[in-house]
């Protein structure tokens, strides 16, 4: 079974410009999850789709947006971005039993200058 | 709200010795688990091991195991006989309201603990 796979590894943009970062989780994982990882915050919840719908978000700003598509794979989107959002980027797949683990992905590594 | 405290930034062990990362965690929800993941310099987050707070034993997976202490509310990682491909970043995490199947999915991760494995 092929894992998460985020594309692309590697980003570099501008800051005001807007990024999308895609990812398709574990075949028949409909949960996905995104987490943004730096180095002061560590590892902070953005949000979770399932079956289309957003079903939990975190505490970041309405620029930080996602959507999910019907064959579960999903993309977030962030606009104008900021220096501070210089980050990895994991993805995250899960099954529905309750006990699944999260499935991350590579990441995407977001370097904003 | 739910926190993880992981008090160790960095760990040493020597090859092929037993080591422990600590872990404990604040929650008042009676339904949660805890995860230990691995994330070497690549990036990717890798799953080791699962407890849940009604299990009655603690968890083992090949040479993790986590010695569960509810009434401390510790999760601590035990890596025996170290690799020095288990040399990375461990992070200790935690789900809530684990009651509702299919239900909303939040993972809260602690700062993670650096352990590098000498030959």
């Amino acid at each position: 079974k092929a894992g998460v796979t985020q594309t692309p590894r590697y980003l570099i943009k501008t800051r005001g410009q807007q990024v999308t970062l895609s990812c398709s989780p574990i075949s028949g994982h409909r949960s996905v999850s995104w987490y943004q990882q730096t180095p002061g915050q560590g590892l902070q919840f953005l949000f979770e789709y399932f079956s289309e719908t957003q079903r939990n978000k975190g505490n970041f700003p309405g620029r930080f947006s996602g959507r999910q598509f019907s064959n579960s794979r999903s993309e977030m989107n962030v606009s104008t971005l900021e220096l501070g959002d210089s980050a990895l980027y994991l993805c995250a797949s899960r099954s529905e039993l309750m006990r699944s683990p999260l499935h991350f992905g590579n990441g995407t590594r977001l370097t904003v200058t | 709200a739910q926190k993880i405290t992981q008090t160790q930034p960095g760990m040493f062990v020597q090859e092929k010795e037993a080591v422990t990362l600590d872990c404990t965690y604040d929650t008042s929800d009676p339904s949660y688990g805890l995860f230990w993941y691995k994330q070497p310099s690549s990036g990717e987050m890798i799953f080791l091991i699962y407890q849940g707070s009604y299990d009655q034993q603690n968890a083992t997976e090949g040479r993790y195991s986590l010695n569960f202490q509810k009434a401390r509310k510790s999760a601590n990682l035990v890596i025996s006989a170290s690799q020095l491909g288990d040399s990375a970043m461990y992070f200790c995490a935690m789900r809530e309201s684990l009651e509702t199947q299919g239900g909303s999915e939040k993972l809260v991760f602690g700062k993670g603990t650096k352990l590098t494995v000498n030959p």
